[in-house]
């Protein structure tokens, strides 16, 4: 079963802290999407990566890094973290001809 | 700038009732594919549409490529149809990048 598994589910920091989001897929999809999701912006690609090793920026990338150790795993980095990074976050896998599958999403407060 | 955008920002249907949402594009592009979300919950794919019509049993996706443009019409709404809908298009190197989406209630 296609499946894209994000941890934490549910995380609090406090503000200047470090944050590691994971997301694991287990779908042998070359791609995989970070987003943060905020109400009144939707759904915006952080950074994305088309396989282990690569790694492309997306639209609101600044704050974050990223790292697409293998084929599987794709973490999120907040090395200094701040209130304003305070939201929802998916991560996603593509086969890049329409099967993308979506985590459950991690909400992150930063305090 | 927002890249896909979509209307009704929302939208109330009676149970039975059939929608129509839209998705424009400012920037070309060649694949184009649809979302569902409850509120809080994961994105999960409704239907991948590069062109022409797709059907998935009461969904109905068109694309128009040249006029940048993309719909979804749900027919016989109900109430299990109430979340968001959000339109993706697909730019080089494979980046999927979303719209704000259309909020749908469907009232009994």
């Amino acid at each position: 079963e296609a499946a894209v598994t994000q941890s934490p589910r549910n995380k609090v920091t406090v503000t200047g802290g470090n944050v590691t989001l994971s997301c694991r897929q287990t779908n042998s999809h070359n791609y995989m999407y970070w987003y943060r999701q905020d109400t009144g912006h939707g759904l915006r690609l952080i950074h994305y990566s088309y396989g282990a090793g690569n790694l492309q920026i997306g639209d609101v990338p600044d704050g974050y890094k990223a790292t697409r150790t293998t084929q599987e795993d794709f973490f999120l980095l907040l090395e200094l973290a701040s209130p304003s990074q305070t939201s929802l976050y998916f991560c996603a896998s593509s086969d890049g001809q329409g099967k993308v599958f979506f985590g459950k999403g991690t909400r992150l407060t930063v305090v | 700038e927002q890249q896909v955008q979509q209307s009704p920002a929302s939208l109330v249907l009676q149970e039975a009732e059939n929608a129509e949402l839209q998705c424009s594009f400012s920037i070309f592009t060649n694949q184009v594919q649809w979302f569902y979300q409850r509120p809080g919950g994961r994105l999960v794919s409704l239907l991948y549409n590069p062109s022409g019509t797709k059907q998935s049993g009461r969904l109905t996706s068109t694309t128009v490529i040249k006029e940048r443009r993309s719909s979804l019409h749900i027919s016989s709404s109900q109430i299990t149809d109430s979340g968001t809908y959000l339109c993706a298009k697909y730019s080089a190197g494979n980046k999927l990048t979303f719209g704000i989406g259309t909020r749908v209630l469907v009232r009994p």
